[in-house]
């Protein structure tokens, strides 16, 4: 089956600073989803990744996907109280036939004004 | 245009009682699937949906159940309620079922057992 590992669990930063989340994936992953989630709350998509090398950029969010599609990462510049949550990066395996997303376990951000 | 809809929001429930939870996808989706987040295991998935069809099913006991009816709505059911089933229960609607289409997220149901 499966695992995405993200790296760190935590972060604290202060408001300003940029930071990286990064999600390891144990096999090649067909398709790749940020989400953000408020405590308690339900998950808000941020971007999808299908292809190899491929980068997006939403406002100070930028997300990259490795050539092997097997490593992704989340980069927010200049980071405000706002981006603070937790990020989960979700494996898409619907070009498998399996239509579930697997998640990691998590990057819980917190942003000091 | 109107998001996906879960209800009821909070619940709590006793050991041994059974639960229906239900979620309305956004209009035009034709696939639910539903997943359970814990602190411990984090974001698990239970099972996926598509025209009243169960596609997938994770890893869970037979106590966990779901359906879809034809108007895409979906509900899930656990019985027998154990302690360990407190969770927020979160569904996500799709137009197919990822790829392109992505999946949305509703605010999920935290189910509290006690």
């Amino acid at each position: 089956s499966q695992e995405l590992e993200q790296s760190p669990q935590s972060l604290i930063v202060q408001e300003g600073k940029n930071l990286t989340i990064n999600c390891t994936s144990s096999k090649t992953l067909y398709g790749l989803y940020w989400y953000k989630q408020k405590y308690g709350e339900g998950l808000i998509f941020l971007m999808m990744l299908q292809k190899g090398g491929e980068e997006k950029s939403h406002e100070k969010i930028t997300a990259k996907l490795d050539e092997k599609k097997q490593q992704s990462s989340l980069h927010i510049t200049a980071s405000q109280p706002s981006h603070a949550g937790i990020y989960l990066c979700g494996a898409d395996n619907s070009g498998a036939g399996s239509y579930q997303l697997t998640f990691g376990k998590g990057t819980k951000l917190s942003v000091i004004p | 245009k109107a998001g996906v809809t879960q209800t009821p929001r909070y619940l709590i429930k006793t050991r041994g009682q059974q639960v229906t939870l239900s979620c309305s996808p956004i209009s035009g989706h034709r696939s639910v699937s539903w997943y359970q987040q814990t602190p411990g295991q984090g974001l698990q998935f239970l099972f996926e949906y598509f025209s009243e069809t169960q596609r997938n099913k994770g890893n869970f006991p037979g106590r966990f159940s779901g359906r879809q009816f034809s108007n895409s709505r979906s509900e899930m059911n656990v019985s027998t309620l154990e302690l360990g089933d407190s969770a927020l229960y979160l569904c996500a609607s799709s137009l197919v079922a990822g790829g392109n289409y992505g999946y949305t997220f509703g605010s999920g149901t935290r189910l509290t057992v006690v």
